[in-house]
């Protein structure tokens, strides 16, 4: 198994753009998280997925983030608009079920520059 | 919600000696403890976990204990190598809340 996939790996963009990142879980994980990592306030988790349903995003900092799990094999993180503060290293993890949903497995993570 | 303070933020080692990075958290209903390790510009990577029922759990050079009632827990590195130099994070989640929290990290150096 190739692991957590994302992409892109890094992203540099202007200040009211909008910014999708991508993730693909390992085949056959049920739960997906988002977190963010920052030297300020370290690893941050933004919203979790069981089973494609959102199940806590009270971590996404304001109505600009957005995330969605259309199929058990993808989804995305979009920030619309976009600004410097959204500077950040963006990682997906997933993690098994059936008693495992604790022990996430991290993607490479895509640096995103909002300038 | 939970509250995970680790310390300290950085350690420095010669090569050969032991580390030990500690955590406190606050929520009781915690009953899993993982430890991840994150080298520059990677990933973190699950290096060891321990759950409520267990006091210690080792895995050759590496070790957990966990203290239930004063609700704190720590890593410890035997015989370091340059290669264990990375950024340490450990994180508690527990009961049907499966959200882990992380604490800030622990930059760990190892001099050769």
């Amino acid at each position: 198994d190739a692991g957590v996939i994302q992409s892109p790996r890094h992203e540099v963009t202007e200040m009211g753009q909008e910014v999708t990142l991508r993730c693909k879980p390992i085949s056959g994980h049920n739960s997906l998280f988002w977190y963010r990592q920052t030297m300020m306030r370290g690893l941050e988790l933004l919203i979790y997925f069981n089973n494609n349903v959102p199940i806590d995003d009270s971590g996404m900092p304001e109505d600009r983030f957005s995330a969605k799990m259309p199929n058990a094999s993808f989804s995305t993180l979009k920030i619309q608009p976009s600004e410097p503060r959204d500077s950040a290293v963006y990682f997906c993890a997933s993690s098994p079920g059936q008693g495992q949903r604790e022990k996430l497995f991290f993607g490479s993570g895509t640096q995103l520059s909002v300038l | 919600g939970e509250n995970v303070e680790q310390h300290p933020s950085t350690l420095s080692v010669q090569e050969g000696d032991s580390a030990v990075i500690k955590c406190t958290y606050s929520d009781s209903a915690s009953n899993y403890f993982p430890w991840y390790k994150q080298e520059l510009g990677k990933r973190p990577q699950l290096i060891i976990d321990i759950r409520s029922n267990v006091g210690e759990k080792k895995d050759q050079r590496i070790a957990v204990t966990l203290n239930k009632t004063a609700k704190h827990f720590s890593l410890h590195i035997t015989e370091t190598q340059p290669e264990d130099s990375a950024v340490y994070f450990c994180a508690a989640s527990g009961g049907s809340n499966y959200k882990l929290t992380f604490g800030k990290g622990t930059l760990l150096t190892v001099n050769p």
